[in-house]
């Protein structure tokens, strides 16, 4: 059974440009968790999704940043304009239902120049 | 509040044992969490304990919870250093959203 899976695993974009991060998680998960890591900080919750369903994205910015879970196909966050202080590390985890453990993916590092 | 707090750095020799410290705010809090990640790498689930438990051990892991104190820790037996890397404590506030610390990077000197 592989791993929760994430590419890119480095992408670069230049300030005003989209950063599209895809996650793909571990067979018979259906829960999605998206977490960012800003430099030697711990990681921050930014959204819950379930299949076609956004569950929670308190932790989410609300400007430019947004998040899905289709029916088939990996989850995707998109950060629109990027900007520098965008520049993090970003971990997808997933999970089955009902059950406490999450299973983090290698990360995205994000660099906006 | 979700406010989980851990000291940054701890340097240990091989063959030592290690114990990495950890306090939380949430009380109600289901599980508490270590997690592992090594340079460059995505975070590894080492292991869990429920909150109606004192104690938990699984090799060389042990795991102490202190529900009074909201104080967790974790203690490596027999430190190597394939266990260089930082070690986050996390708990869950609620069903599904983690909170993490800041990080314990954990240096093993031969």
């Amino acid at each position: 059974n592989a791993g929760v899976m994430q590419n890119p695993r480095h992408l670069v974009r230049r300030r005003g440009q989209e950063a599209r991060l895809r996650c793909s998680p571990m067979k018979g998960h259906s829960h999605v968790y998206w977490y960012r890591q800003l430099p030697e900080e711990g990681l921050k919750f930014m959204v819950y999704l379930q299949k076609e369903n956004i569950i929670d994205e308190s932790g989410m910015p609300k400007e430019r940043f947004s998040a899905e879970f289709p029916k088939e196909g990996p989850s995707i966050l998109r950060i629109q304009q990027v900007v520098r202080g965008d520049s993090a590390a970003y971990f997808c985890a997933s999970s089955p239902p009902e059950t406490p453990q999450q299973y983090f993916g290698p990360g995205t590092r994000l660099t906006v120049t | 509040g979700e406010d989980v707090e851990q000291s940054l750095f701890l340097s240990v020799r091989e063959g030592d044992s290690s114990v990495i410290n950890c306090t939380y705010t949430d009380s109600s809090s289901t599980y508490l969490y270590w997690y592992k990640q090594e340079p460059g790498a995505g975070l590894q689930l080492l292991t869990y304990i429920f909150s109606n438990m004192d104690m938990k051990q699984d090799q060389r892991l042990t795991v102490l919870l202190n529900k009074k104190d909201k104080h967790l820790s974790l203690r490596i037996a027999d430190t190597q250093t394939g266990d260089s890397a930082i070690y986050f404590c996390a708990e869950n506030p609620n069903d599904y959203k983690l909170s993490f610390g800041a990080g314990t990077t954990v240096t093993v000197r031969a």
